[in-house]
């Protein structure tokens, strides 16, 4: 069965610094790969998704991942992170449901991300 | 605003109770999602409908039930309800219903089971 593993449950950083987000996925064959961004109170975003070609992604608010097959890794980086960055962060696999293509999204836990001043 | 609205987004009742979750997708997407966030299990997904079909089924529990209308609204019906059924309860849509399309989460619905 998929499953996704964010190893870092919560990540602090100042205003500034970069960011990278660890996501380790499994899945027997090519993973469709998707960040996500929850704020408190609030649903989720979609950040940047991956499913074939380029392995590097780019996505939405300065946030880019980069596909690594051979570490079974999409990890999310940003160069420079500001405070309305702080927010909770998820990385998704989606998997075909019984062979077809169907929309099912597995989650990992999460990764909470305090930005200092 | 993603354009999914959930209703209501607060709802406390007690066990062995009755609920239904109520979800209206964004304007043109056909398919409707919903996933449950607790603290224990994550988020996790518990099925897809696409145009008022059942497309995927995930971690649903017996006791729990969900449909999709004609209007493409959809709603989930959870009954018997236990105290570990406490948590948020999202709802996504998308156009299509392949794993391709981008879902758009609602803001969610926040159960208290007492």
């Amino acid at each position: 069965a998929q499953s996704v593993t964010q190893p870092d449950i919560h990540i602090t950083v100042s205003e500034g610094a970069s960011l990278e987000l660890r996501c380790n996925y499994s899945y027997g064959a090519t993973p469709y790969l998707f960040w996500y961004v929850q704020s408190p109170g609030q649903g989720l975003q979609l950040l940047l998704k991956y499913f074939s070609g380029d392995t590097l992604v780019q996505g939405i608010k300065g946030f880019e991942a980069e596909f690594k097959r051979s570490q079974s890794s999409f990890n999310l980086r940003k160069p420079s992170v500001h405070w309305s960055d702080a927010a909770e962060y998820f990385c998704a696999v989606g998997t075909d449901a019984g062979g077809t293509s169907y929309g099912k999204l597995t989650f990992g836990q999460g990764t909470i991300l305090t930005v200092h001043p | 605003d993603s354009g999914v609205t959930q209703t209501p987004k607060h709802l406390i009742t007690a066990t062995g109770q009755r609920v239904t979750l109520r979800c209206s997708p964004r304007s043109g997407d056909l398919s409707v999602y919903w996933y449950q966030q607790s603290l224990d299990q994550g988020l996790q997904f518990l099925i897809q409908y696409y145009n008022g079909e059942e497309r995927a089924k995930g971690n649903i529990l017996e006791r729990f039930s969900a449909q999709q209308f004609p209007d493409l609204h959809s709603e989930l019906n959870l009954s018997s309800l236990e105290l570990g059924d406490s948590a948020l309860y999202f709802c996504a849509s998308s156009v299509g219903q392949t794993i391709q399309e981008t879902q758009y989460f609602g803001p969610g619905t926040r159960l208290l089971v007492l």
